[in-house]
Protein backbone atom coordinates (compact mmCIF):
# COMPACT_ATOMS: atom_id res chain seq x y z
CA UNK A 1 0.00 0.00 0.00
CA UNK A 2 1.95 2.93 -0.83
CA UNK A 3 -0.66 5.58 0.43
CA UNK A 4 -2.40 8.41 -1.38
CA UNK A 5 -0.12 9.53 -3.90
CA UNK A 6 0.26 12.85 -5.23
CA UNK A 7 1.98 14.44 -8.40
CA UNK A 8 3.98 16.68 -8.66
CA UNK A 9 5.51 17.18 -5.32
CA UNK A 10 5.89 20.71 -6.16
CA UNK A 11 4.85 22.53 -9.09
CA UNK A 12 6.29 26.63 -9.79
CA UNK A 13 4.31 28.07 -12.50
CA UNK A 14 3.71 31.65 -13.84
CA UNK A 15 1.47 34.49 -12.93
CA UNK A 16 -2.16 33.64 -15.13
CA UNK A 17 -1.02 30.47 -16.22
CA UNK A 18 -3.08 26.69 -15.49
CA UNK A 19 -2.28 24.15 -13.05
CA UNK A 20 -3.29 20.74 -12.43
CA UNK A 21 -2.61 18.88 -9.74
CA UNK A 22 -3.18 15.15 -9.32
CA UNK A 23 -4.37 12.63 -6.66
CA UNK A 24 -4.10 9.06 -6.77
CA UNK A 25 -6.27 7.90 -3.61
CA UNK A 26 -5.74 4.24 -1.78
CA UNK A 27 -7.62 1.70 -3.81
CA UNK A 28 -10.62 0.81 -2.01
CA UNK A 29 -11.42 4.25 -0.72
CA UNK A 30 -14.87 5.42 -1.83
CA UNK A 31 -14.55 8.84 -0.11
CA UNK A 32 -11.37 11.79 -1.80
CA UNK A 33 -10.70 15.23 0.04
CA UNK A 34 -8.79 17.88 -1.25
CA UNK A 35 -7.38 20.26 1.30
CA UNK A 36 -5.26 23.50 0.96
CA UNK A 37 -2.47 24.56 4.12
CA UNK A 38 -1.35 27.74 3.78
CA UNK A 39 1.15 29.03 7.34
CA UNK A 40 -2.11 31.90 7.62
CA UNK A 41 -5.04 30.04 6.55
CA UNK A 42 -3.90 26.93 7.83
CA UNK A 43 -6.13 24.06 6.44
CA UNK A 44 -9.04 24.44 4.42
CA UNK A 45 -11.55 22.33 3.27
CA UNK A 46 -12.15 22.79 -0.72
CA UNK A 47 -14.00 19.50 -2.10
CA UNK A 48 -14.83 16.25 -1.31
CA UNK A 49 -16.22 13.02 -3.41
CA UNK A 50 -17.95 9.73 -2.66
CA UNK A 51 -17.76 7.35 -5.09
CA UNK A 52 -16.71 9.49 -7.44
CA UNK A 53 -19.43 11.71 -7.67
CA UNK A 54 -18.87 15.60 -5.78
CA UNK A 55 -20.65 15.67 -2.99
CA UNK A 56 -19.23 18.65 -1.28
CA UNK A 57 -17.15 21.80 -2.95
CA UNK A 58 -18.36 24.26 -0.43
CA UNK A 59 -14.47 25.83 -0.11
CA UNK A 60 -13.54 25.47 -3.62
CA UNK A 61 -13.03 29.10 -5.04
CA UNK A 62 -15.31 28.97 -7.77
CA UNK A 63 -13.94 31.05 -10.42
CA UNK A 64 -11.03 29.41 -11.21
CA UNK A 65 -10.85 26.31 -9.10
CA UNK A 66 -12.36 23.00 -10.60
CA UNK A 67 -11.98 19.34 -9.07
CA UNK A 68 -13.12 16.01 -11.07
CA UNK A 69 -12.52 12.74 -10.33
CA UNK A 70 -13.26 10.66 -13.66
CA UNK A 71 -12.39 7.48 -12.00
CA UNK A 72 -12.08 5.74 -8.77
CA UNK A 73 -8.10 5.46 -8.74
CA UNK A 74 -8.14 9.55 -9.88
CA UNK A 75 -8.61 13.19 -8.84
CA UNK A 76 -7.52 16.19 -10.54
CA UNK A 77 -8.01 19.43 -8.65
CA UNK A 78 -7.26 22.15 -11.49
CA UNK A 79 -6.27 25.85 -11.41
CA UNK A 80 -6.22 28.29 -14.40
CA UNK A 81 -5.46 31.72 -14.31
CA UNK A 82 -2.97 31.13 -11.15
CA UNK A 83 -2.33 34.12 -8.99
CA UNK A 84 0.11 34.88 -6.49
CA UNK A 85 -2.68 34.00 -3.77
CA UNK A 86 -2.87 30.66 -4.62
CA UNK A 87 0.54 29.77 -3.47
CA UNK A 88 0.01 26.67 -1.11
CA UNK A 89 0.18 23.18 -0.26
CA UNK A 90 -2.36 21.27 -1.84
CA UNK A 91 -3.30 17.98 -0.12
CA UNK A 92 -5.33 15.42 -0.81
CA UNK A 93 -6.67 12.64 1.60
CA UNK A 94 -9.29 9.63 1.45
CA UNK A 95 -10.55 7.44 3.74
CA UNK A 96 -13.07 4.20 3.13
CA UNK A 97 -16.32 5.59 3.90
CA UNK A 98 -15.89 9.48 4.93
CA UNK A 99 -14.47 11.15 7.47
CA UNK A 100 -15.92 9.41 10.04
CA UNK A 101 -13.45 6.54 9.10
CA UNK A 102 -9.61 7.25 9.76
CA UNK A 103 -8.45 9.54 6.89
CA UNK A 104 -5.13 9.02 5.14
CA UNK A 105 -3.11 12.04 3.85
CA UNK A 106 -0.75 12.27 1.01
CA UNK A 107 2.21 14.16 0.62
CA UNK A 108 0.76 17.39 -1.00
CA UNK A 109 1.55 19.26 -3.98
CA UNK A 110 3.67 22.59 -2.90
CA UNK A 111 2.14 24.73 -5.94
CA UNK A 112 3.90 28.47 -6.11
CA UNK A 113 2.82 31.00 -8.47
CA UNK A 114 5.58 33.54 -9.40
CA UNK B 1 -20.46 28.20 12.28
CA UNK B 2 -18.06 25.11 13.08
CA UNK B 3 -14.58 26.23 14.69
CA UNK B 4 -11.72 24.43 16.58
CA UNK B 5 -9.29 26.20 18.40
CA UNK B 6 -6.40 25.55 19.21
CA UNK B 7 -4.99 28.15 22.22
CA UNK B 8 -1.30 26.95 22.07
CA UNK B 9 0.60 27.89 18.69
CA UNK B 10 3.88 26.38 20.35
CA UNK B 11 4.37 24.55 23.34
CA UNK B 12 8.29 23.26 24.21
CA UNK B 13 8.86 19.97 26.79
CA UNK B 14 11.71 17.79 27.60
CA UNK B 15 12.51 14.58 26.63
CA UNK B 16 10.85 12.38 29.31
CA UNK B 17 8.14 15.06 29.82
CA UNK B 18 4.35 14.55 29.78
CA UNK B 19 2.37 17.54 27.39
CA UNK B 20 -1.03 18.13 27.34
CA UNK B 21 -2.23 19.91 23.72
CA UNK B 22 -5.35 21.47 23.95
CA UNK B 23 -8.62 21.29 21.95
CA UNK B 24 -12.07 22.93 22.06
CA UNK B 25 -14.37 23.02 19.42
CA UNK B 26 -17.95 24.86 18.99
CA UNK B 27 -20.44 22.24 17.37
CA UNK B 28 -23.60 21.97 18.40
CA UNK B 29 -24.53 18.17 15.97
CA UNK B 30 -23.08 14.86 16.38
CA UNK B 31 -19.03 15.15 15.45
CA UNK B 32 -16.46 13.74 15.14
CA UNK B 33 -12.87 14.49 16.78
CA UNK B 34 -9.46 13.12 16.03
CA UNK B 35 -6.29 14.62 16.15
CA UNK B 36 -3.30 14.54 13.48
CA UNK B 37 0.37 14.70 13.60
CA UNK B 38 2.05 16.27 10.80
CA UNK B 39 5.92 16.09 10.63
CA UNK B 40 8.39 18.77 9.01
CA UNK B 41 7.54 18.42 5.12
CA UNK B 42 5.46 15.42 5.17
CA UNK B 43 1.76 14.68 5.18
CA UNK B 44 -0.85 14.67 7.90
CA UNK B 45 -0.95 11.34 9.71
CA UNK B 46 -3.87 9.93 11.48
CA UNK B 47 -3.47 9.58 15.74
CA UNK B 48 -6.57 8.83 16.94
CA UNK B 49 -10.43 9.36 17.10
CA UNK B 50 -13.93 9.89 19.03
CA UNK B 51 -16.87 9.53 18.39
CA UNK B 52 -19.06 7.74 21.16
CA UNK B 53 -18.41 5.73 24.02
CA UNK B 54 -15.55 5.91 26.56
CA UNK B 55 -14.43 9.35 26.32
CA UNK B 56 -10.72 8.68 26.81
CA UNK B 57 -9.19 7.16 23.39
CA UNK B 58 -6.34 5.53 22.81
CA UNK B 59 -3.99 6.31 19.74
CA UNK B 60 -0.61 5.63 18.34
CA UNK B 61 2.68 6.03 20.10
CA UNK B 62 1.18 6.75 23.43
CA UNK B 63 -1.26 9.50 22.78
CA UNK B 64 -4.74 9.63 24.47
CA UNK B 65 -7.19 12.15 24.00
CA UNK B 66 -10.16 12.90 26.46
CA UNK B 67 -13.21 14.01 24.88
CA UNK B 68 -15.15 16.77 27.53
CA UNK B 69 -18.83 17.64 26.65
CA UNK B 70 -19.40 20.07 29.00
CA UNK B 71 -16.19 21.87 28.52
CA UNK B 72 -16.51 20.95 24.44
CA UNK B 73 -13.11 19.71 24.25
CA UNK B 74 -10.53 17.36 22.95
CA UNK B 75 -7.62 17.49 24.75
CA UNK B 76 -4.36 15.38 23.84
CA UNK B 77 -2.22 13.69 26.39
CA UNK B 78 1.05 12.27 26.05
CA UNK B 79 2.95 10.93 29.66
CA UNK B 80 6.52 11.02 28.43
CA UNK B 81 7.62 12.45 25.22
CA UNK B 82 10.48 11.65 22.82
CA UNK B 83 11.87 14.11 20.47
CA UNK B 84 10.60 12.30 17.63
CA UNK B 85 7.41 13.57 18.90
CA UNK B 86 8.11 17.16 17.99
CA UNK B 87 6.33 18.11 15.24
CA UNK B 88 2.96 20.01 14.71
CA UNK B 89 -0.25 18.72 16.02
CA UNK B 90 -4.09 19.21 14.30
CA UNK B 91 -7.42 18.86 16.32
CA UNK B 92 -9.98 18.02 13.61
CA UNK B 93 -13.91 18.02 13.80
CA UNK B 94 -15.91 15.93 11.31
CA UNK B 95 -19.58 16.30 10.92
CA UNK B 96 -22.27 16.45 8.18
CA UNK B 97 -23.86 13.07 6.93
CA UNK B 98 -20.86 10.15 7.69
CA UNK B 99 -18.68 12.97 9.40
CA UNK B 100 -17.31 13.96 5.82
CA UNK B 101 -16.73 17.77 6.49
CA UNK B 102 -13.76 18.44 7.97
CA UNK B 103 -12.67 21.66 10.08
CA UNK B 104 -8.89 21.77 11.30
CA UNK B 105 -7.74 23.57 13.90
CA UNK B 106 -4.57 26.00 13.11
CA UNK B 107 -2.21 23.59 15.22
CA UNK B 108 0.27 23.40 17.80
CA UNK B 109 4.15 22.69 17.03
CA UNK B 110 5.53 20.75 20.23
CA UNK B 111 9.31 20.87 20.16
CA UNK B 112 10.71 18.22 22.18
CA UNK B 113 14.03 19.47 23.71
CA UNK B 114 16.71 16.53 24.87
Amino acid sequence: NAGVIQTPRHKVTGKGQEATLWCEPISGHSAVFWYRQTIVQGLEFLTYFRNQAPIDDSGMPKERFSAQMPNQSHSTLKIQSTQPQDSAVYLCASSLQGANTEVFFGKGTRLTVV
Amino acid sequence: TQTVSQSDAHVTVFEGDSVELRCNYSYGGSIYLSWYIQHHGRGLQFLLKYYSGNPVVQGVNGFEAEFSKSDSSFHLRKASVHWSDSAVYFCAVSYGTGGYKVVFGSGTRLLVSP
